[in-house]
């Protein structure tokens, strides 16, 4: 398995309230994303990046903030969260190219 | 823009029976297709890939074969399990790794 972790696994935060979420990557690869899943919904993109201080927007950006700084960390950033972004949040990472994704086991966020 | 889509399911099998879980897409170009595996409370897996035309992934008794004339990547084993039960998703990548692209995921029950 690739080396990908996520923390926290598990946060509740109430709405308006600042949230960083953290992938970090043992594998050196140059591509890493953000995904949240949500029931109906499947996975969809929220930000992804393509190298240290590379970074694009995916299909659902809005009210979502991302960084990496170093190669083996990206970070995901609620401002200010809300209700509609209670979900579960992936990390993916890869090389790139055509090739596959792999997944990290997953943040689920709750934003009363 | 590039798409997949598949059955949604539920699917429910018998144990031992025969699995098939249909997938078709629409991209430009020659995009690789993967098939992802996601358990109960765990990130996607990667089960089996192609990068191109006629290729055959397998794995753990999984297999789909690329058909670019049917624009299909079907999955299929000739005989399920309950350790099987889990939701898949079919995806693909253009093959400069910035568009990768979910279907919704069909939830598969084996029954014993």
């Amino acid at each position: 398995d690739a080396g990908i972790t996520q923390s926290p696994r598990h946060k509740v935060t109430e709405t308006g309230t600042p949230v960083t979420l953290r992938c970090h990557q043992t594998e050196n690869h140059r591509y890493m994303y953000w995904y949240r899943q949500d029931p109906g919904h499947g996975l969809r993109l929220i930000h992804y990046s393509y190298g240290v201080k590379d970074t694009d927007k995916g299909e659902v950006s809005d009210g979502y903030s991302v960084s990496r700084s170093k190669t083996e960390d990206f970070l995901l950033t609620l401002e200010s969260a809300t209700s509609s972004q209670t979900s579960v949040y992936f990390c993916a990472i890869g090389p790139g190219g055509g090739t596959e994704q792999f997944f990290g086991p997953g943040t689920r966020l709750t934003v009363l | 823009g590039d798409s997949v889509t598949q059955m949604e399911g539920p699917v429910t099998l018998s144990e031992e029976a025969f699995l098939t879980i249909n997938c078709t897409y629409t991209a430009t170009g020659y995009p690789s297709l993967f098939w992802y595996v996601q358990y109960p409370g765990e990130g996607l897996q990667l089960l089996l890939k192609a990068t191109k035309a006629d290729d055959k992934g397998s794995n753990k008794g999984f297999e789909a074969t690329y058909r670019k004339e049917t624009t299909s990547f079907h999955l299929e084993k000739g005989s399920v399990q309950v350790s099987d039960s889990a939701v898949y998703f079919c995806a693909l990548s253009d093959n400069y790794g910035q568009n990768f692209v979910f279907g919704p995921g069909t939830r598969l029950s084996v029954l014993p």
